[in-house]
């Protein structure tokens, strides 16, 4: 059975940092596309970031430069660490199997930027 | 405001067919395909439709998707309550982005 659990979420303040974590069993991130997406409270879907099989990453325009998305093979976990964080980073983080077309969905994970 | 462009509503009667559009550009829904999501409420989100017009194992016939250019179509026919869900179109940008409409709120009557 695929299942993919995500953790890390917690309350930050602005410009701290958080590493998010999710850990997937049934099937390995190494041979699959992952994405991280996210949700504001209210809001619509927004995709954050992927890696690809090669290793190749791909980061939206709002968190390029301050998210980093990495995997541990040996762990068979996704990542999403997360410097200057903003306000606007505020959501429910889902870790995705796939690109874009995702079969396979964490429940999420909190984050919450607030001073 | 998103790139691809969804009604923020929808509504229908039980039984009948409901619509959803979603527009986007040459660079996204124009040269890549387009994936549709269900999501009740405090849940993730459920693949209904991917690759334009094809069901996941398990998704009612019910539902079925198209896309002609630059524009996509989710249609729910015999509209059932427990339909009612917001409703996303997906799909990849060619700057190497992924991109989500901004929802529609389906309402049945």
């Amino acid at each position: 059975e695929v299942q993919l659990m995500e953790s890390g979420g917690a309350l930050v303040q602005p410009g701290g940092s958080l590493r998010l974590s999710c850990v997937v069993s049934g099937f390995t991130v190494s041979t699959n596309y992952m994405s991280w997406v996210r949700q504001a409270r209210g809001k619509g879907l927004e995709w954050v970031s992927a890696i690809d099989v090669g290793g190749s990453t791909f980061y939206a325009d709002s968190v390029k430069g301050r998210f980093t998305i990495s995997r541990d093979n040996s762990k068979n976990t996704l990542y999403l660490q997360m410097n200057s964080l903003r306000v606007e980073d505020t959501a429910v983080y889902y870790c995705a199997r796939d690109r874009i077309a995702i079969f396979s969905w964490g429940k999420g994970t909190t984050v919450t930027v607030s001073s | 405001q998103s790139v691809l462009t969804q009604p923020r509503s929808a509504s229908g009667t039980p039984g009948q067919r409901v619509t959803i559009s979603c527009s986007g550009s040459s660079s996204n829904i124009g040269s890549n395909t387009v994936h549709w999501y269900q999501q009740l409420p405090g849940t993730a989100p459920k693949l209904l439709i991917y690759n334009n017009d094809q069901r996941p194992s398990g998704v009612p016939g019910r539902f079925s998707g198209s896309k002609s250019g630059t524009s996509a179509s989710l249609a729910i026919s015999g509209l059932q309550s427990e339909d009612e869900a917001d409703y996303y179109c997906a799909s990849w940008d060619d700057s190497l982005n992924g991109l989500f409409g901004g929802g529609t709120k389906l309402t049945v009557l």
